[in-house]
């Protein structure tokens, strides 16, 4: 297992602006999936990119993966106070736990 | 689909007493489930991994005596923390794989916290 390293540990931005969070890995991987938890609750999964893939969309969410780099990026566009939560990568390698660094802190003000 | 639960949500018990969480897969089968705990404004940090019907392999730094964990069958695993101690307190957080899925999707559960007095 590897953890990712996410960037900027925390971000403050206001409703409708987009928000952009990087992520690095150290080796090669699987797929790569993002998470979020809103204070005091699990961890939900947001959106999975596979190491073939290079930018994948879900509603408001576009994540991109360079796996030269070792880097993914999640966007989110057009935020709201609602997305206030932290996010959080996790390199996948088959067969093994994910593991979580320090996650992203964003928070959305109206 | 693809829901975690949790039981309970949150407990207080006095130091040296014994605690039971329940972690379960409501809509699949879980091979493999992971346990975690997070302090405050910290990260989650991976206890063990369990498959079922097998021994639970723990996290250097884990004690195993210490945290028991029980995954007797596809969609109930339990974690017992023995002789709590304040020390022990903090959020514990269940996760759920299914083999099913090719990717190694984890399921996440709500969360227990767990206050020891």
């Amino acid at each position: 297992s590897q953890q990712g390293e996410e960037d900027p540990q925390a971000l403050s931005i206001q409703e409708g602006e987009n928000a952009t969070m990087n992520c690095s890995y150290k080796t090669s991987i699987n797929n790569l999936q993002w998470y979020r938890q809103n204070s005091g609750r699990g961890l939900v999964h947001l959106i999975l990119i596979r190491s073939n893939e290079r930018e994948k969309h879900s509603g408001r969410l576009r994540v991109t993966l360079d796996t030269s780099k070792k880097s993914s990026s999640l966007l989110i566009t057009a935020s709201r106070a609602a997305d206030t939560a932290s996010y959080f990568c996790a390199p996948y390698q088959a067969g093994t736990a994910l593991i979580f660094g320090k996650g992203t802190t964003l928070s959305v003000s109206s | 689909g693809a829901v975690v639960s949790q039981h309970p949500s949150w407990v207080i018990c006095k130091s040296g007493t014994s605690v039971k969480i329940e972690c379960r897969s409501l809509d699949f089968q879980a091979t493999t489930m992971f346990w975690y705990r997070q302090f405050p404004k910290q990260s989650l940090m991976l206890m063990a991994t369990s498959n079922e019907g097998s021994k639970a392999t723990y996290e250097q730094g884990v004690e195993k005596d210490k945290f028991l964990i029980n995954h007797a069958s596809l969609t109930l695993s339990t974690l017992t923390v023995t002789s709590a101690h304040p020390e022990d307190s903090s959020f514990y957080i269940c996760s759920a794989r299914d083999y099913g899925l090719p990717y190694g999707e984890q399921y996440f559960g709500p969360g227990t916290r767990l206050t020891v007095t």
